[in-house]
């Protein structure tokens, strides 16, 4: 049973750049969440998505976008990368009924 | 809204020795509580959860937390620590409690060091 694949696992970008990470939800479940989680902090809710709409949104700015895919599938777009963006970005999937599934996350690193 | 607040930046443990983990939580409501586990360079990982019930919480790898509405409190704990318990540790809540478009929000963690 696979559980929440995230791709890719690491990366350097660019200040001003921009960059697009990936997440494949657990088999049977139709919300996946994002989170940020900077060096030495605990992870920030970025924003939810559900039936293809984002539901919910965390305090971040609109250079933060995401999709989700008919398959359940997400994507979390960054644009215009500061140096600050640089943490650890993590996708969670869940449902009704089951709880929150992480997975190993995404390490962004922007120079 | 809810939030969990984690007072203590690390926490340091002999092997074989109790441990605690503190959490204090704010919410509105009941309350809808977590700890999760986080080794170097992995995910998060679930530990326990408290909905309802029983106050005392068991959950993976011999933790359990206890739950404590008039101290708003919700302390992990083991009653004998291993080395390979060192990680960093983050207590949850989910916001709103019982709704299916809930999120959930983490303290800022505690990093729990065992030395043999």
């Amino acid at each position: 049973d696979a559980g929440v694949t995230q791709s890719p696992t690491h990366l350097i970008k660019t200040r001003g750049q921009q960059v697009t990470l990936r997440c494949s939800p657990k088999s049977g479940h139709d919300t996946v969440s994002w989170y940020q989680q900077a060096l030495g902090q605990g992870p920030q809710f970025i924003f939810q998505y559900y039936e293809e709409e984002e539901r919910q949104r965390g305090n971040f700015p609109d250079r933060f976008s995401g999709h989700q895919f008919p398959n359940y599938s997400s994507e979390l777009n960054v644009n215009a990368l500061l140096l600050g963006d640089s943490a650890l970005y993590l996708c969670a999937s869940s449902s009704q009924g089951d709880g929150y599934t992480f997975g190993s996350g995404t390490r962004l690193t922007v120079v | 809204a809810q939030s969990v607040a984690q007072p203590e930046d690390q926490v340091n443990v002999a092997e074989g020795n109790p441990l605690t983990v503190k959490c204090t939580y704010s919410v509105s409501g009941n309350p809808y509580l977590f700890w999760y586990v986080q080794y170097p360079n992995r995910g998060l990982q679930f530990l326990l959860k408290y909905i309802t019930g029983d106050n005392l919480v068991k959950g993976s790898y011999g933790f359990e937390a206890e739950f404590n509405k008039s101290q708003t409190s919700f302390h992990l704990k083991k009653p004998s620590a291993l080395v390979s318990d060192s990680a960093l540790y983050f207590c949850a809540v989910r916001d709103p409690p019982h709704s299916s478009a809930s999120k959930i929000i983490f303290g800022s963690g505690t990093r729990l060091s065992i030395r043999p």
